[in-house]
């Protein structure tokens, strides 16, 4: 039962274009959503956030939007830099616990 | 202040040996997840502890896995009698909250059952 969804294993853009990574859910009871950013042979680290009661939030290049209607967020990146080549995970929440739920991640190349 | 420190970072056991894997929280974290990344899957959820409490282990198998959280010390994932299916990454994070926002990763624990 996967309760987090990103169905595109992969991305590849252009430096300097924008990045639009994707995750959809079938739990409506989320209270917030995460990306997280990974590189090989390290751990996850957190990027940007947005609880379910937001439509967007903000944080230097990184945006990320949420569509309740849908069960759909998406996380923007412009301008996309080499140094952005990672996997990202989304993942949620709920309140009531502590324990995250991650997609299966998607690999995200930048190329110069 | 050292993040959360996992050891050892790679391990090798043949099948129906023991594993220990060891997570030392970030200071300060009273609150330890341990996750667990098979190829081409996401992070799946195992346990959270506190100190010397289990306090969610619904998605630990339920056999041969257990976990502790002392204490003085680590926190322990023990894993008996590996066989070639535990071989994943198995991460822990620490929280300085229960809740899910606030946690920091450590690099993982590679296991590989042979």
């Amino acid at each position: 039962d996967q309760q987090v969804k990103q169905n595109s294993p992969s991305l590849s853009v252009q430096e300097g274009r924008i990045s639009i990574l994707n995750c959809d859910y079938t739990n409506s009871m989320f209270d917030y959503f995460l990306w997280y950013k990974k590189y090989p042979a390290e751990g996850p680290t957190f990027l940007i956030s947005i609880s379910s009661i937001k439509d967007k939030n903000e944080d230097g290049r990184f945006t990320v939007f949420l569509n309740k209607s849908a069960k759909h967020l998406s996380l923007h990146i412009v301008p996309s830099q080499p140094g952005d080549s990672a996997v990202y995970f989304c993942a949620a929440f709920k309140n009531a616990n502590s324990k995250l739920t991650f997609g299966k991640g998607i690999t995200l190349s930048v190329r110069p | 202040n050292a993040g959360v420190m996992q050891n050892p970072r790679h391990l090798v056991r043949r099948r129906g040996q023991e594993a220990r894997l060891r997570c030392s929280p970030m200071k300060g974290h009273s609150h330890v997840y341990w996750y667990r990344q098979l190829p081409e899957e996401g992070l799946k959820f195992m346990v959270y502890l506190q100190k010397e409490n289990i306090i969610d282990e619904s998605g630990m198998p339920k056999e041969r896995f257990s976990a502790e959280f002392p204490k003085e010390g680590p926190s322990i994932l023990r894993i008996q009698q590996v066989v070639r299916g535990d071989s994943a990454a198995y991460f822990c994070a620490s929280s300085p909250f229960g809740t899910g926002y606030g946690y920091t990763f450590g690099s993982g624990t590679r296991l590989t059952v042979v």
